[in-house]
């Protein structure tokens, strides 16, 4: 069976200061990951996917994510953060093999304090 | 390039009634999915076509829920009876191809409220 839990509903973080939202998957196959974004009123857009290659992966917007299989998480991280990085923040896993489905995460609400 | 089209983007009925909701993905993308995200909840698959065959449709309630994609292009959810539990927002996807490796592309919704 596939999961993921998002460890957090809401995160709020300092114009300029790091972002960390937090996620943790489980899965029955190597998995795929991946993290969405959803700006209010927008469609979900792919940040980054993980596909069994490098264990860090970057993304559009400064955005990246480490696999780390021994802990079984897939954190989001951003050095420093951007007003326009308000929005909400979804965790996704898949199976390699099997059915083509997404699991996704109760997400993670990101606010950016001016 | 054109994103993923969906209408409308809200509607309200009362319990019993139907709605219908269409979609028209990327053009020469090939899978089209059907997700419906309930309030605080993440989204959650209902159906996923490949051209205009069912690949998945293992939770859709099909006893009230029906979609069809008749032509490989464009597709219909339909709902039918409503229920109160069924307010959500309906997503539409499309990707290139079946593998889940690759990049879906979500419109921006259908949101349903069910009085």
């Amino acid at each position: 069976a596939q999961s993921v839990t998002q460890l957090d509903s809401h995160v709020s973080v300092s114009e300029g200061t790091p972002v960390l939202l937090r996620c943790n998957y489980s899965s029955s196959y190597s998995p795929s990951l991946f993290w969405y974004v959803q700006h209010p009123n927008k469609g979900l857009q792919l940040l980054l996917k993980y596909t069994s290659a490098a264990t860090l992966v970057k993304g559009i917007n400064g955005f990246e994510a480490e696999f780390k299989k021994s802990e079984t998480s897939f954190h989001l991280t951003k050095p420093s953060a951007h007003m326009s990085d308000a929005a909400e923040y979804f965790c996704v896993v898949s199976p390699q093999t099997g059915a083509n489905n997404l699991f996704f995460g109760t997400g993670t609400r990101l606010t950016v304090i001016p | 390039e054109a994103g993923v089209a969906q209408s409308p983007r809200y509607k309200i009925i009362e319990k019993r009634q139907s709605v219908a909701f269409w979609c028209n993905p990327i053009s020469g993308h090939a899978t089209l999915y059907w997700y419906q995200q309930i309030l605080g909840q993440g989204p959650k698959l209902l159906i996923q076509f490949q051209n205009n065959g069912v690949v998945d449709d293992s939770q859709l309630p099909k006893d009230r829920f029906s979609a069809e994609r008749l032509k490989g292009v464009d597709s219909t959810l339909k709902i039918q009876p409503a229920k109160l539990e069924d307010s959500a927002v309906y997503l539409c996807a499309s990707s290139l191809g079946t593998g889940v490796t690759g990049e879906l592309f979500f419109g921006e919704g259908s949101r349903l409220t069910v009085l």
